[in-house]
């Protein structure tokens, strides 16, 4: 199993730009989830999904920011747009919840500096 | 007060001592815990999960988890220098099992 697949590993991008975050779960796991990772503020959950239905976007911490998963297999973040203090490494995570237990498997994370 | 709080801190010890990393959590409703370790640079990898009262061990871990204190810990025996490492307790919201919150870590230096 190749694991939760996220792209771009780094992203260095303008204030103001687009920025689109990519991730591919585990296949089979049925919860996805996209965290930020600051020191100042540790891992923070965003949103998550749960059989590609987001289920608590309540960690999103602005309308600059958006999530979807189309399909079982594919998620973005996005973030338009963007602000220095978006600069942070962005992890997605993915579940078996009760089938294959709910701990998560995390991707490479993104680290996202925003100029 | 944080859902889920730990001691930052480094914990140095000798290689081959015992590792105690301590995590305490706000919800009494919390059924799950997980413990993560974080090697710098990159992204959490689970090592352990721990639902009941008592101890668990896997190897040279064991997570212990007292639910009326509200207290979970991760020992870590015969500690290498590779667990040098930042570790994270996680634990789930309320009756949610999807849900986490994450403590901010403690770093850990095993010292040769």
């Amino acid at each position: 199993d190749a694991g939760v697949i996220q792209s771009p590993r780094h992203e260095v991008t303008e204030m103001g730009q687009e920025v689109t975050l990519r991730c591919k779960p585990i296949s089979g796991h049925n919860s996805l989830f996209w965290y930020r990772q600051t020191m100042m503020r540790g891992l923070e959950l965003l949103i998550y999904f749960n059989n590609n239905v987001p289920i608590d976007d309540s960690g999103m911490p602005e309308d600059r920011f958006s999530a979807k998963m189309p399909n079982a297999s594919f998620s973005t973040l996005k973030i338009q747009p963007s602000e220095p203090r978006d600069s942070a490494v962005y992890f997605c995570a993915s579940s078996g919840g009760r089938r294959l237990g709910y701990g998560y498997t995390f991707g490479s994370g993104t680290r996202l500096t925003v100029v | 007060q944080k859902e889920v709080e730990q001691n930052s801190g480094p914990l140095s010890v000798p290689e081959g001592a015992i590792a105690s990393l301590n995590c305490t959590y706000s919800d009494r409703g919390s059924q799950s815990f997980f413990w993560y370790r974080q090697y710098s640079g990159k992204s959490p990898e689970l090592i352990m999960s721990i639902y009941s009262n008592g101890d668990k061990e896997d190897g040279r871990f064991t997570a212990q988890l007292n639910k009326a204190s509200q207290y979970v810990s991760l020992l870590i025996r015969d500690s290498q220098p590779s667990d040098s490492a930042t570790y994270l307790c996680a634990v789930n919201i309320g009756y949610n099992f999807n849900k986490f919150y994450f403590g901010s870590g403690t770093k850990l230096n095993v010292k040769p």
